[in-house]
């Protein structure tokens, strides 16, 4: 079934240490992002990127940093997790072609660091 | 800044209407979305408008209006399995979604 895929699906970190939260699409999209979301505070961009390439900072970008050295990929890695960043971590993807906008997750990823 | 706004938790009855309201303040705009996400999953699409009016889809209708940085989703003939999360997001200038904090839909028998 074409989408994402996120991996691993949860996960419990020991502060301090690193962690990269994987994120394949097989849609060809040329846009990807990663969100985390927390009770009572919706959907935060992290960071994004809009082609291959290229990657930009979102809103709550500290203490994270992603690559995107193909379409298909955007890895997030947390270099030395803290506890503020347990969350649901979510993966996206969009494309403009046909002017259709609208974004496609994958499943979500649940941290705890401790 | 820019900034959504959207009720935090609605109730209503199964078999009944209800209308989840969002209003918008942006940087631009290049169109409104509605996502639906269940506890637990992922948020899917449910509809998009980026002109004023009101776009069917069976029995989930949403409204734009521009002019009042308003929009609704209307949900008709509810059913248990619609207890979810709406999210309302616009797609700003530089073309990125800006997203509301959710409003929480509970359906009781």
């Amino acid at each position: 079934t074409a989408g994402i895929t996120q991996a691993p699906t949860s996960q419990i970190l020991a502060a301090g240490r690193s962690m990269t939260l994987r994120c394949t699409q097989d849609m060809r999209h040329n846009a990807m992002y990663w969100y985390r979301q927390d009770l009572g505070l919706g959907l935060r961009l992290i960071h994004y990127s809009n082609t291959a390439g290229t990657t930009g900072k979102g809103e709550v970008p500290d203490g994270y940093s992603v690559s995107r050295a193909n379409t298909d990929d955007f890895p997030l890695t947390l270099a030395s997790a803290v506890p503020s960043q347990t969350s649901v971590y979510f993966c996206a993807s969009s494309d403009s072609k046909d002017g259709n906008y609208g974004y496609t997750f994958g499943s979500g990823t649940r941290l705890t660091v401790v | 800044g820019q900034n959504i706004d959207q009720p935090t938790e609605m109730t209503a009855t199964e078999g009944a209407i209800v209308q989840i309201n969002c209003t918008y303040q942006t940087s631009g705009f290049n169109g409104l979305f509605w996502y639906q996400q269940h506890a637990g999953e992922a948020p899917t699409f449910l509809s998009y408008n980026v002109l004023d009016g009101l776009e069917e889809k069976g029995r989930f209708s949403s409204f734009l209006s521009r002019s009042k940085g308003y929009s609704y989703l209307l949900l008709k003939e509810l059913q248990m399995k619609d207890s979810a999360s709406y999210l309302c997001a616009v797609l700003d200038s530089n073309y990125q979604l800006i997203w509301g904090a959710g409003t929480k839909l509970i359906i009781k028998p």
